[in-house]
């Protein structure tokens, strides 16, 4: 059972315009986010991440939301730019454990110049 | 620099064949995993460690083990390689603490079985 998930998987986006990538969880007890983007035969890397108590995150041109009531988070890429087309994976954790990663299936993320 | 390194970026090996993968970590991280990456299927967790000489299984162990024998070096082996197995390999590493919750990734091993 996937429990996280990202049912969009891919996604064209004009150069200029915001990005909006999104991510759905089945578990309530995951208590800190993550995405990570990643480039063809490269490791995954760190972009952003989220505490399960805040509902928002700012890091330059990147944004992640998150709504705990609805299980679903987002994250928001404005201005973006080709240098941003990539597979964008965003994953949940639980801190109370052992911090096991739970990925979802990824999104590619294509930006038109 | 924080830095997560696999042993190979290419392999290619023959069905049943035994194949070692292996990552070495410099971050004194207590954590280190081994994910495969498919089409349309993301990164599946195969194994973790946790520290040195345990492990727990991830959600698709069938057909792999693992060693860590010292913290920075984790390995991931395949008992008897099979042509499903061929996929990208993904080692990470984390420390579990709430200051810093990110995962360092290797480059990767794209392992193909003929």
């Amino acid at each position: 059972d996937q429990q996280v998930k990202q049912n969009s998987p891919s996604l064209s986006v004009q150069e200029g315009r915001i990005s909006i990538l999104n991510c759905d969880y089945t578990n309530s007890m995951f208590d800190y986010f993550l995405w990570y983007k990643k480039y063809p035969a490269e490791g995954p890397t760190f972009l952003i991440s989220i505490s399960s108590i805040k509902d928002k995150n700012e890091d330059g041109r990147f944004t992640v939301f998150l709504n705990k009531s609805a299980k679903h988070l987002s994250l928001h890429i404005v201005p973006s730019q080709p240098g941003d087309s990539a597979v964008y994976f965003c994953a949940a954790i639980l801190t109370s454990g052992t911090y096991k990663y739970i990925f979802g299936t990824g999104t590619r993320l294509k930006v038109l110049a | 620099d924080v830095k997560v390194t696999q042993s190979s970026r290419y392999l290619v090996k023959r069905t049943g064949e035994k194949v070692f993968l292996e990552c070495v970590q410099d971050m004194d991280h207590e954590n280190m995993f081994w994910y495969r990456q498919d089409p349309g299927l993301g990164l599946r967790l195969i194994y973790f460690s946790y520290d040195v000489k345990m492990k727990e299984k991830g959600d698709i162990p069938e057909g792999y083990s693992v060693s860590r024998e010292k913290k920075e070096r984790f390995s991931l082996i395949l008992e008897s390689a099979s042509t499903n197995q061929t996929s990208m390999y993904l080692c990470a590493s984390s420390r579990p603490n709430l200051m810093n919750t990110e995962a360092f990734f290797g480059q990767g091993t794209r392992l193909t079985v003929v």
